[in-house]
């Protein structure tokens, strides 16, 4: 049962923490986004990885947000440090050749 | 500009009812992709119904079909024998050749015992 995976579900931290989330694609999928999903802003993209290059992170937040691909198993989304306004669910997805994408379960963030 | 508008924020369908969820799109693309994809209360995003721009037939996938008008930049999902798992959000998307999806606001659906 081929899915993406995500790491952790829910992370509840302090202003100012640095914060790792990972993310898993489906097997042999050589595109990975990374979405943030808030009330205001609704479902936004933040960077994309094509075949562990990165495409477009101009969605994100250049001073405190970074995210790579060490591998092609697994990519990750640092924030350092945190701020209350990152509060948000996190998404993760992948896709063969950037069509179809499917999502991970999302790491929902909490940012006191 | 490439923008996705739900104007339907909620709406509700009585237990094995039909429901029709409207979409629209602008691009001045002619190749593109749209998609549905519903988000429950567990808020895993699931891929429900996709479409290929240059395909007239409109997708079906079992209870689930939509009404793809691409002149008309429409693009609307229609749920048949409505089901209390279908309860949930559902969010219209666009993806113009291989990049990043445009997610419309979404509607809430709400299905009635």
């Amino acid at each position: 049962d081929a899915r993406v995976t995500q790491t952790p579900r829910d992370k509840v931290t302090e202003m100012g923490q640095e914060v790792t989330m990972r993310c898993q694609p489906i097997l042999g999928h050589n595109t990975v986004f990374w979405y943030r999903q808030t009330m205001m802003q609704g479902l936004e993209l933040l960077a994309y990885f094509r075949n562990r290059a990165p495409l477009d992170d101009s969605g994100m937040p250049k001073d405190r947000f970074s995210a790579e691909m060490p591998d092609a198993t697994l990519a990750t989304l640092k924030i350092q440090p945190s701020e209350p306004r990152d509060s948000a669910v996190y998404f993760c997805a992948s896709a063969l050749r950037g069509e179809t994408q499917y999502f991970g379960p999302g790491t929902r963030l909490l940012v006191l | 500009a490439q923008t996705v508008t739900q104007s339907q924020p909620e709406m509700s369908v009585q237990e094995a009812e039909t429901v029709t969820l409207s979409c629209t799109y602008d691009t001045s693309e002619s190749d593109y992709y749209l998609f549905w994809y519903k988000q429950p209360p567990s808020r895993q995003m699931i891929l429900v119904i996709r479409q290929e721009a240059y395909k007239q037939q409109n997708a079906t996938e079992n209870r689930f079909s939509v009404n793809f008008q691409k002149a008309a930049k429409s693009f609307s999902l229609k749920i048949s024998d409505s089901q209390l798992g279908d309860a949930a959000m559902y969010f219209c998307a666009y993806l113009p050749g291989a990049n990043n999806l445009f997610f419309g606001t979404g509607t809430r659906l709400t299905v009635i015992p």
